[in-house]
């Protein structure tokens, strides 16, 4: 089945330890990225990634980094975690060409206390 | 400024009545034009795409108009189930380059019965 696959799905840490969420997709998609949700405000893009060892900032990208050594994994650091990264994380990926349908993980629910 | 605004905010409609949801942007170069629904804790899933050369497009019970002059979308649905509620987001595609999707808050429906 073709998917984005998120681990974990709920996480609750403290402020300061250092997590690793990851995101892993089985449909040979270049492109890769990283979102968080937070209510009224919508998706907002950390970070993304065009293909093997290329990523970039998103529009929110503070206190996050990402890597990109397979293509089929792109997994979320925070190295540092503050509480006002609690949201709703989501890892999305799609072909760099053609219609450019994104398709979304399930959604990791992050709090930091 | 690329920006995709959509309204209402949020909807309640009673079980079997139909409603439209909104979608105006300023996104240029324009590519394309998509409507997600967002079942609450779960990752969005496209329901239609639009092109700039379309101007209706169904998929089931839900139909999506673009208006490529006024840049305006709406969805629209028809004879509303429970299973209806969800966010519903509105993503335009900004043509070359990253192709980088500009995301709307979304419409948060409820359909009671």
């Amino acid at each position: 089945e073709a998917q984005v696959t998120q681990n974990p799905r709920y996480l609750i840490t403290v402020t300061g330890k250092k997590l690793t969420v990851t995101c892993s997709q089985n449909m040979n998609h270049e492109y890769m990225s990283w979102y968080r949700q937070d209510p009224g405000l919508g998706l907002r893009q950390i970070y993304y990634s065009m293909n093997v060892e290329v990523t970039d900032k998103g529009d929110v990208p503070e206190g996050y980094k990402v890597s990109r050594k397979e293509k089929r994994n792109f997994p979320l650091i925070l190295e540092s975690p503050s509480p006002n990264q609690t949201s709703l994380y989501f890892c999305a990926s799609r072909h760099g060409t053609g219609t450019n349908e994104q398709f979304f993980g399930p959604g990791t629910r992050l709090t930091v206390l | 400024k690329n920006q995709v605004e959509q309204s209402p905010q949020s909807l309640i409609i009673l079980e079997g009545k139909n409603c439209t949801l909104q979608c105006n942007y300023t996104v240029s170069p324009f590519s394309n034009l998509r409507w997600y629904k967002q079942d609450t804790g779960r990752g969005p899933v496209s329901l239609t795409i639009m092109t700039f050369s379309e101007n209706t497009k169904s998929n089931g019970r839900y139909t999506a108009t673009l208006d490529a002059d006024t840049k305006q979308s709406s969805l629209h649905i028809t004879a509303s189930q429970l299973s209806d509620s969800a966010s519903y987001i509105c993503v335009v595609r900004v043509r070359g380059g990253y192709n980088k999707l500009i995301f709307g808050a979304g419409t948060r429906l409820a359909v009671h019965p």
